[in-house]
């Protein structure tokens, strides 16, 4: 199965910190997203990126998140100013290599805003 | 309306039986669905995807979808305590769009 990585697994700042996610999508592929999990709730859509551009973005991707493709393979997701309701479980996902379409996810990074 | 609605359960259904999990969305445009298991602290894991109406099969698991009732639904045959995690269900309008999920159905299986 195709893998998707991304680091740190755990991320503990202090409040108003800018704080940089990074995510190794799936090799070659152009399609890259965000997502979030605040704890119990649901899976939440951040941002798609497309071949270096931002494609589609929710109500909740607002001035203080971007994204970046800082070299051919990685990917980062930077919260500028951290507020105490960005703490969640923040996944990438990747597009696989067999033309379905499907999403992978990567494991995650936890943050923790105090 | 919800845009996907799933029981968050738990559902508890003893370990060999069949657990039967369901789901409806709101975007009739939804032309792929995908099912992902989640196990506590964990990302989602794909278990499969189902574009066109009917049934498909892969292994123990078989995905059930009708989009006139906007309905569909993943039935895991013969299960194992290894399959007590949140399913959730995905909906996606098309092509490389995001996937919208549900709040997820906890199974239990219960040795």
């Amino acid at each position: 199965e195709p893998e998707v990585t991304q680091t740190p697994s755990h991320q503990v700042t202090q409040m108003g910190q800018e704080v940089i996610l990074r995510c190794v999508p799936i090799s070659n592929h152009l399609y890259f997203y965000w997502y979030r999990q605040i704890l119990g709730q649901k899976v939440e859509f951040l941002v798609s990126f497309y071949n270096n551009e931002i494609s589609e973005k929710s109500e909740i991707f607002d001035d203080q998140f971007s994204v970046e493709r800082p070299d051919g393979s990685n990917f980062t997701l930077k919260i500028r100013s951290t507020k105490l309701e960005d703490s969640a479980m923040y996944f990438c996902a990747s597009p696989g290599t067999t033309g379905d379409n499907e999403q992978f996810f990567g494991p995650g990074t936890r943050l923790t805003v105090l | 309306q919800k845009e996907v609605e799933q029981n968050s359960g738990p559902l508890s259904v003893p370990e060999g039986a069949i657990a039967s999990l369901n789901c409806t969305y709101s975007d009739r445009g939804s032309q792929s669905f995908f099912w992902y298991r989640q196990y506590s602290g964990k990302s989602p894991e794909l278990i499969m995807f189902i574009y066109s109406n009917g049934d498909k099969e892969d292994g123990r698991f078989t995905a059930q979808l009708n989009k006139a009732s906007q309905y569909v639904s993943l039935l895991i045959r013969d299960s194992q305590p290894s399959d007590s995690a949140t399913y959730l269900c995905a909906p996606r309008s098309g092509g490389y769009q995001k996937v919208t999920f549900g709040i997820g159905t906890k199974l239990q299986v219960i040795p």
